[in-house]
């Protein structure tokens, strides 16, 4: 596609759920980003992927949220036994490659809201 | 790692004024980028300026010009000749040469009045 696309836009979950949310980075785009945007602030850097890998888990909140990637391409972020405090919304991005001269895109984001 | 902060939740413009929006950030580290990205309502981030620290030129795009002052660690965003579609959250940004964590401040809240 054109740009980078999330689904879904906006998600609804119950306490203690798992979700799954999609990020479509442009295409030949091999570097791609995680952020959470909680309300009021401003972006936190979750996980990036060069490739498939994903060489810092670090920014990870806990060890309910993991992310893939695979073939290069579409990456999953999954959140596990969802808590209140996981509400914000979700942003992903594309570069050409990691590194700071390439400049990140960004998606609309998936809005999450946890009852 | 770095912090970024912007000291100002709300700013407010009149249409074809001038308005400046603060961005102060700190890092040990003396290779980085510096960014301002502008969020309207849609959600998406969209890249407005970007400066390289070791220029020491001050970055400038059309309508939006920045303040770079290095050793104050200072980078201000001037947005001249204000309009209606520059409304939105903007987010000053740093990201250093040798990670890939970008560091984003709060956001600044800006409403253009007609």
């Amino acid at each position: 596609g054109a740009g980078v696309s999330q689904s879904p836009s906006n998600k609804v979950t119950e306490k203690g759920k798992d979700v799954e949310l999609r990020c479509d980075p442009i295409s030949g785009h091999t570097a791609l980003y995680w952020y959470r945007q909680s309300l009021g602030q401003g972006l936190e850097f979750l996980i990036y992927f060069q490739g498939n890998s994903a060489p810092d888990k670090s920014g990870l909140p806990s060890d309910r949220f993991s992310a893939e990637r695979t073939g290069g391409s579409v990456s999953t972020l999954t959140i596990q036994r969802t808590q209140q405090e996981d509400s914000a919304v979700y942003l992903c991005a594309s570069s050409l490659g990691t590194g700071v001269r390439n400049e990140q895109f960004f998606g609309p984001g998936t809005r999450l809201t946890v009852l | 790692a770095q912090t970024v902060t912007q000291s100002q939740p709300e700013m407010s413009v009149q249409e074809a004024e001038t308005v400046t929006l603060s961005c102060t950030y700190d890092t040990s580290e003396s290779d980085y980028y510096l960014f301002w990205y502008k969020q309207p309502p849609s959600r998406q981030m969209i890249l407005v300026i970007r400066q390289e620290a070791y220029k020491q030129q001050n970055a400038t795009e059309n309508r939006f010009s920045v303040n770079f002052q290095k050793a104050a660690k200072s980078f201000s965003l001037k947005i001249s000749d204000s309009q209606l579609g520059d409304a939105a959250m903007y987010f000053c940004a740093c990201h250093l040469y040798n990670n890939n964590d970008m560091r984003f401040g709060a956001g600044t809240r800006l409403t253009v009045k007609p």
